[in-house]
């Protein structure tokens, strides 16, 4: 039972241009989410997290947008740059389960110049 | 300040052995997580360990074990190696329980022959 869900594997956008990673989990009990970024043969990077009583959190370049309703987030990267080329993990975690969190399977951005 | 270092990078085993990762968190961080990262199944979640004492488990056999020492460094056993059991395996430190943000160390590449 995947409980979070990155449906896209894979996402090629121009540098300078909008990347948009999408993410839909089903267990209501989440109430925080995070994204990390990952190179190949290194550890998760965490990028920005948000909590489920806000809709958006921003650092930077990084927005991330949150919708209760649907189960749905998204990471906003802008504008996009060729370092952004990554393997993207969305996951997710319920408070009161301490540590544990549960990751979608995905996605691969690759900016193109 | 140092990151999550994990040891050994790569490791070589055959059916049936068993084996021992180690892991060190970032200074201060008194949470360690393991994960085990395969192309099948993505990152999931093995055992949480907080003060010396597991708070969380996945849902992995028994084979898979885990204990913290008191200087918070952690330990992964894995007995009975099976073919399946090859993966990058991930362990992760936090400080701060309440937003769940983990840091991660490199992983170690177990491969079973």
């Amino acid at each position: 039972d995947q409980q979070v869900k990155q449906n896209s594997p894979s996402l090629s956008v121009q540098e300078g241009r909008i990347s948009i990673l999408n993410c839909d989990y089903t267990n209501s009990m989440f109430d925080y989410f995070l994204w990390y970024k990952k190179y190949p043969a290194e550890g998760p990077t965490f990028l920005i997290s948000i909590s489920s009583i806000k809709d958006k959190n921003e650092d930077g370049r990084f927005t991330v947008f949150l919708n209760k309703s649907a189960k749905h987030l998204s990471l906003h990267i802008v504008p996009s740059q060729p370092g952004d080329s990554a393997v993207y993990f969305c996951a997710a975690s319920a408070i009161k389960g301490a540590q544990k969190l549960v990751f979608g399977q995905g996605t691969r951005l690759t900016i193109n110049p | 300040k140092a990151g999550v270092t994990q040891t050994p990078r790569y490791l070589i085993k055959t059916r049936g052995q068993q084996v021992t990762l180690s892991c060190s968190p970032i200074s201060g961080h008194r949470s360690v997580s393991w994960y085990q990262q395969t192309p099948g199944q993505g990152l999931q979640f093995l055992f949480e360990y907080f003060s010396e004492t597991q708070r969380n488990k996945g849902n992995f056999p028994g084979r898979f074990s885990g204990r913290q020492f008191s200087n918070s460094r952690s330990e992964m056993n894995v007995s009975t190696l099976e073919l399946g059991d090859s993966a990058l395996y991930l362990c992760a430190s936090s400080v701060d329980p309440a937003k769940n943000i983990q840091y991660f160390g490199a992983g170690t590449r177990l491969s079973v022959l």
